[in-house]
């Protein structure tokens, strides 16, 4: 099956700054990538995702990037501000299947 | 409805009792799936219904867990025997089967065995 693998487990950014968080994959016949921003206490909320025919997206301060090759595809935040803290889940599944979630990453933006 | 709701939102029992939660996924969404997240952990599969076709049970922890969906709806896990380990937030999460289509989470159930 896929295993989805998410690093870092934390991070830590000054406001402004950009952040970075990757996740690689394990079945090259996964073909969609979303990723989730899980404030405390509240529900999984989807921020961006991506398809395998596409190898970038962007969607004003929040971009991801895809490498089917190297099987991995990355999170980019820029210029971060305090309301983005929060823990963020790369995911990858295939047509009619399960998704597969990474472990997370805690975003702490410091103002 | 708007979105994917979940019930209760807190349940508390005592070790060994049985428990049941509820999902309602958004109105035609074919496929529906049941997470457990423990404190400060990520999303754990539990199990995935897609359409008519048999239920992926793969992440079931244990048989003292079970789901059902009536109608192609409405979801009920079960868990039986309840442990303390048990203890978690159960998400449920809905989509659209047309080309992986996103999920959309429900609140949760925050679950708590004493």
């Amino acid at each position: 099956g896929e295993n989805v693998e998410q690093h870092p487990s934390t991070l830590s950014v000054q406001e402004g700054d950009s952040a970075v968080i990757k996740c690689t994959y394990s079945d090259s016949a996964s073909n969609y990538f979303p990723w989730y921003k899980q404030e405390l206490g509240k529900r999984p909320q989807l921020i961006i995702d991506i398809r395998s025919n596409v190898g970038e997206k962007k969607d004003q301060r929040i971009a991801v990037t895809l490498n089917k090759t190297a099987k991995h595809f990355s999170l980019h935040i820029t210029e971060t501000q305090p309301e983005d803290s929060a823990v963020y889940f790369c995911a990858a599944s295939k047509t009619g299947n399960q998704f597969y979630f990474g472990t997370g990453t805690s975003l702490t933006v410091i103002p | 409805g708007a979105g994917v709701s979940q019930s209760p939102s807190n349940k508390v029992t005592e070790k060994g009792k049985d428990v049941e939660l509820r999902c309602d996924p958004i109105s035609g969404h074919t496929a529906l799936y049941w997470y457990r997240q423990s404190l400060g952990q990520g999303l754990e599969f539990l199990i995935y219904f897609q359409g008519n076709s048999a239920p992926d049970k793969s992440g079931l922890p244990s048989d003292r867990f079970s789901a059902e969906r009536t109608g192609g709806s409405v979801s009920t896990l079960t868990i039986q025997r309840t442990q303390q380990e048990d203890s978690a937030v159960y998400l449920c999460a809905s989509s659209h089967y047309n080309e992986q289509e996103t999920q959309y989470f429900g609140p949760g159930t925050r679950l708590l065995v004493l």
